[in-house]
């Protein structure tokens, strides 16, 4: 079953902040996300293990809450370079079945 | 760049026709995914293996099957091909480890006419 994103779409300026969150019906083990660019592969961001331990790239933060299965990724002072689609991943146990979710489409314009 | 390469990149077929589309990495990675990516539907798993010759079904399995014989290749067959299976499909590696990422190779665009 895939997870539920939210927003599917977001526009914003240079500089701007942005929220794009993740949920699931079903009780997480891990949350992942990656960004992925017209017409290329998806790019790993970052992973979110319950429990609390986090891996990804220095500029991107996001939250995992276990008990509401939600996550959320924080995209702040935005460049263009973080236009593109975003997708989370998440796991419901350690099987590694890795399910995406739609994808939140994001514009950063000048 | 995690080596990770799928044939073809681009395939045309007709329907009812058999297809296979392959992914090799050269990681030695444990897990191997087929993904499909449609407008509107983001991605979606077909299958994974969690080893050679072990492999399970993901949310969109109907039409598909799927064969890992080495390590290294994981191939994503297509029986009968239909136009509903016109996609571009993603093939990841990951590797051993709940917090390791996948990293995804450069995908296939396959038409069916």
């Amino acid at each position: 079953q895939q997870p539920v994103q939210s927003p599917q779409a977001v526009i914003l300026r240079e500089g701007e902040d942005a929220v794009i969150n993740c949920s699931s019906s079903k009780a997480l083990y891990s949350v992942h996300w990656y960004r992925q660019k017209h017409g290329e592969a998806p790019v790993f961001l970052m992973i979110l293990l319950k429990g609390g331990e986090q891996k990804g790239h220095e500029k991107i933060s996001a939250s995992f809450n276990e008990k509401k299965q939600q996550s959320s990724l924080y995209l702040t002072a935005s460049q263009l370079s973080y236009s593109g689609t975003y997708f989370c991943g998440t796991e419901g146990g350690s099987n590694y079945k890795l399910t995406f979710g739609k994808g939140t489409l994001l514009t950063v314009n000048p | 760049d995690a080596g990770i390469t799928q044939s073809p990149r681009h395939k045309v077929t007709e329907t009812g026709t058999p297809v296979t589309l392959r992914c090799h990495q050269t990681e030695n990675h444990r897990y191997m995914y087929w993904y499909r990516q449609d407008p509107g539907h983001g991605l979606r798993l077909i299958h994974y293996s969690y080893g050679v010759k072990d492999t399970d079904k993901g949310e969109v399995s109907d039409g598909y099957s799927v064969s890992r014989s080495k390590t290294e290749d994981f191939l994503l067959t297509l029986e009968s091909a239909t136009s509903s299976q016109t996609s571009v499909y993603f093939c990841a590696i990951r590797g051993l480890g709940m917090n390791t990422e996948a990293f995804f190779g450069q995908g296939t665009r396959l038409t069916v006419v």
